[in-house]
């Protein structure tokens, strides 16, 4: 059963970057019709792609947030990272790992979801 | 604001039929696959409907999806208490050329 963790820190200040990983595991990260996407949700609103990424490391981003993010991908160690930087109050959410697929919004693996927030 | 369009709410008593609403475009809706996730409360959202209409293994068949032009709908039957959740439609979008959500429905079984 493949799973994904998130982990990196809970609390970033303002205009600093954002730093997050999810591990993969149960299953491999280097299928050729696999994406590994990050999603987040701000406390009480809805869900908001931010990009995703392949094995090989082709990237696509929401063009909202493409200016200030990173997708990375690891396969040695079954993992990508997200890294979002500049960011502001507005950038507190659940940020979310999943599994996905280029030209489809099928999110068919989760992470658990990480609480980020943005404070001094 | 969100790409595609939700009921921020819906209601309906247990054993009753509801159905959840997402208006799109062209761009997304209109012309690919429809995407429905469902999100209990501090847990991470789950696919409950893939391809507009299929459901993966495991999921009731209480649960139907539909499509239409640049519409979809989610149709729950035979309400239970446990289907009080928030409910997301999600769509690739060719246009941003990327997934989309819709802002969410929360359905509240009375």
């Amino acid at each position: 059963q493949l799973q994904l963790q998130e982990s990196g820190p809970g609390l970033v200040k303002p205009s600093e970057t954002l730093s997050l990983t999810c591990i993969v595991s149960g299953g491999s990260i280097s299928r050729s019709s696999y994406y590994w996407g990050w999603i987040r949700q701000p406390p009480g609103k809805g869900l908001e792609w931010i990009g995703s990424i392949s094995y090989s490391g082709s990237t696509y981003y929401n063009p909202s947030l493409k200016s200030r993010v990173t997708i990375s991908v690891d396969t040695s160690n079954k993992q990508f990272s997200l890294r979002l930087n500049s960011v502001t109050a507005a950038d507190t959410a659940v940020y979310y790992c999943a599994r996905c697929y280029y030209g489809s919004a099928e999110f068919d693996y989760w992470g658990q979801g990480t609480l980020v927030t943005v404070s001094s | 604001q969100s790409v595609l369009t939700q009921p921020p709410s819906a209601s309906a008593t247990p054993g009753q039929r509801v159905t959840i609403s997402c208006s799109g475009s062209s761009s997304n809706i209109g012309n690919n696959y429809v995407y429905w996730y469902s999100q209990l409360p501090g847990t991470a959202p789950k696919l409950l409907i893939y391809r507009d209409d299929q459901r993966p293994s495991g999921v009731p068949d209480r649960f139907s999806g539909s499509k239409s032009g640049t519409s979809a709908s989610l149709a729950i039957s035979g309400l239970r208490s446990e289907d009080e959740a928030d409910y997301y439609c999600a769509s690739w979008d060719h246009s941003l050329s990327g997934q989309v959500f819709g802002g969410g429905t929360k359905l509240t079984v009375l």
